[in-house]
């Protein structure tokens, strides 16, 4: 089936120690987003990438960044962990065709739960 | 400026009873589009449901129904004889025709009681 699959789905950390979260695809689509959600709250875009365009949003954390060496792979670096980036981090993907309407639906993977110690 | 608002912070029914979860937005965008998201406890986000804003046709899957009205600015959606499965935080969206960023709601938190 295809989909997207985040790796580790729990990842342990500790206070500023460099981590790295990834998100693999196997639907092909072309924009892929990375969102931080902490508990009890909606989801919040950190950036994303229209194929090779990186697109940050305006009130993401420098301590966030990102990297797709291809269409598959897309990778979530935080280079300095602090107590407030514990979160579920989603990775997902929609498919960019111009006028159609499909483009507007992600496709969410199972998330990493990301914990600061 | 776009927003969502789910007035309903949590819901809790008995199982096979109806409920029904409320979504409000706001959007200028003549063209926008609507979507209703699943999260259960395990923490992945279902799509549930796409709607264009320029088909208000309501839509049946199953069990599922939603209800969009352009004339109100809602899109609700109801669930017939709910299920224990169906305990989840229900989120709501909007997004324009040209940018990349959805507009969620705070979401409903649904417990459907055995």
């Amino acid at each position: 089936d295809a989909m997207v699959i985040q790796n580790p789905r729990y990842q342990v950390t500790q206070f500023g120690k460099p981590v790295t979260l990834s998100c693999s695809q196997t639907l092909n689509h072309n924009v892929m987003y990375w969102y931080q959600q902490k508990s009890s709250q909606a989801p919040k875009l950190l950036f994303h990438y229209y194929d090779k365009d990186f697109n940050n949003e305006a009130d993401t954390p420098d301590n966030f960044q990102s990297r797709r060496p291809n269409t598959s792979f897309c990778f979530l670096d935080i280079r300095s962990p602090g107590l407030g980036d514990a979160a579920m981090y989603l990775c997902a993907t929609s498919r960019e065709l111009a006028g159609n309407p499909e483009r507007f639906s992600r496709f969410f993977g199972p998330g990493t739960r990301l914990t600061v110690l | 400026a776009q927003k969502v608002t789910q007035a309903q912070t949590e819901i809790s029914v008995v199982e096979k009873e109806d409920v029904t979860l409320d979504c409000v937005y706001e959007t200028r965008d003549t063209t926008y589009y609507l979507f209703w998201y699943k999260q259960p406890p395990s923490g992945e986000l279902v799509f549930l449901i796409r709607r264009n804003s320029f088909d208000e046709q309501n839509e049946i899957s199953g069990r599922y129904s939603w209800n969009f009205q352009k004339s109100t600015s809602s899109f609700n959606f109801t669930i017939t004889a709910s299920q224990v499965v169906d305990s989840a935080v229900y989120f709501c969206a909007l997004t324009g025709d040209s940018n990349y960023q959805l507009i969620w709601g705070a979401g409903t938190k649904l417990i459907i009681k055995p």
